[in-house]
């Protein structure tokens, strides 16, 4: 399956609010609501942010949030931080145990 | 507290194979799916595959099909990576995650172990 589609870069400053999307097909982002979305800085291990869509485990601000219509998912960061600044991924479900994951975003807190 | 301790890095001849171990722990080892995941040097996350510890079923990337594998130990609750045919397309970060279910919700990865393929 092909990689999920993002944007390569993504920027805003801190206090604004910068979505990220996410497009797939029908076979992924499209036909199941299980996208997820990862943050990973610079050598370390990606983080879980959201997963399901919108759902936000335990400990991660709630100025992350998920969304989704169609093909497409995104990813609001709202009140920028510059902790904020990091590489976004999002990964979604392609049926029969597969999964896909999108290209990543880099995020820059300006 | 859940941990993913995977080995250490590798270096490796085109053409030989590696395996890569992630050892899990603070956690019932059979109730959550491992996941495979790879970042090559710059590059984006790549889903290499799946294995269900309870019974080992496996789901590969069409794209490593013929040369992965992944198997379990659940006495050492430990899961192996195994990749075959190395070239320096294969020089990546090599994750285990953890899932629930089968949906790609991964909360807990490993610390990444390199994989470097050279002459």
């Amino acid at each position: 399956q092909s990689a999920l589609t993002q944007p390569p870069s993504a920027s805003g400053s801190p206090g604004q609010s910068v979505t990220i999307s996410c497009t797939g097909t029908s076979s992924d982002v499209g036909g199941y609501n299980y996208v997820s979305w990862y943050q990973q800085h610079p050598g370390k291990a990606p983080k879980l942010l959201i997963y399901e869509v919108n759902k936000r485990p335990s400990g991660v601000p709630d100025r992350f949030s998920g969304a989704k219509s169609g093909n497409t998912a995104s990813l609001t960061v709202s009140g920028l931080q510059a902790e904020d600044e990091a590489d976004y991924y999002c990964g979604s479900y392609a049926g029969n145990s597969k999964g896909v994951f999108g290209g990543g975003t880099k995020l820059t807190v300006l | 507290q859940v941990q993913l301790v995977q080995s250490g890095a590798e270096v490796k001849k085109p053409g030989a194979s590696v395996t890569v171990s992630c050892k899990a722990s603070g956690y019932t080892f059979s109730t959550y799916y491992m996941y495979w995941v790879r970042q090559a040097p710059g590059q984006g996350l790549e889903w290499m595959g799946i294995i269900n510890p309870t019974g080992g079923a496996t789901t590969y990337a069409q794209k490593f099909q013929g040369r992965v594998t992944m198997t379990r130990d659940t006495s050492t609750s430990t899961v192996y990576l195994d990749l075959s045919s190395l070239t320096s397309d294969d020089t990546a970060v090599y994750y285990c995650a953890r899932s629930y279910y089968d949906i790609l919700t991964c909360d807990y990865w490993g610390q990444g172990t390199l994989v470097t393929v050279s002459s």
